[in-house]
């Protein structure tokens, strides 16, 4: 069974860094993509980034939105994606969900984590 | 960056109706668009790829059609389970971009 959780600090302070972990198991970890997207309360879903298997270079793309303050990494060997945020504002406060990247054809997200609430406040 | 826009912002149906959701996109993105299913204080659940492609488990009464720009949702016989909040979703270029969802009420 493919699962994926997701860990890290629920609330941060204005300023400071974020760092998110997705725990995966149950499926080839190095074979996949994976993505975070998240939710602002009461809002709609929006995509942070992703990171390429290491077969495709293992490289990032991001949104704009997060693009200069984000990271994304991946540990193959404990089939683990991170992600990092800095200099947070209340505006990344959000449902922090982690995704696996399907590619039969094209990208989707075909399984969640169960997300993990960030809340941005002093 | 390629936009989604997406409608109706929400509708009201009854359980057996036939309701079709409809998805834009900015500019041609091939049959490179996804659909999500949100069931409130819940992750998202892919039920379609690339436009017309039924996720594995999702049910037969979902289906997509279309490409280019405009792409939709179609679920026959609504049942309980599928009064939710609907996103679609382009992956023909990043960033993935996200439509602003659609809620099917009771």
């Amino acid at each position: 069974e493919v699962q994926l959780v997701e860990s890290g600090e629920t609330l941060v302070q204005p300023g400071r860094s974020l760092r998110l972990s997705c725990t995966t198991s149950g499926f080839t970890f190095g074979d996949y993509a994976l993505s975070w997207v998240r939710q602002a309360p009461g809002k709609g879903l929006e995509w942070v980034g992703f990171i390429r298997s290491n077969i495709y270079g293992g490289t990032a793309e991001y949104a704009a939105s997060v693009k200069g303050r984000v990271t994304i990494s991946r540990n193959d060997s404990k089939s683990i994606a991170y992600l990092q945020l800095n200099s947070l504002t209340a505006e990344d406060t959000a449902m922090y969900y982690c995704c696996r990247v399907g590619s039969n054809y094209g990208d989707y997200f075909d399984y969640w984590g169960q997300g993990t609430l960030v809340t941005v406040s002093s | 960056d390629i936009q989604t826009t997406q409608s109706p912002s929400s509708l009201s149906a009854s359980v057996g109706d036939r309701v079709t959701i409809t998805c834009r996109a900015s500019q041609s993105i091939s049959s490179y668009l996804n659909w999500y299913q949100q069931k409130a204080g819940k992750a998202p659940n892919l039920v379609i790829y690339a436009a017309s492609n039924l996720q594995s488990g999702a049910p037969s009464r979902f289906s997509g059609s279309g490409s280019g720009t405009d792409f939709t949702l179609t679920i026959t016989n609504l049942q309980p389970e599928d009064f939710a909040t609907y996103y679609c979703q382009q992956s023909y270029s990043t960033p993935f971009t996200f439509g602003p969802g659609t809620k099917v009420n009771i």
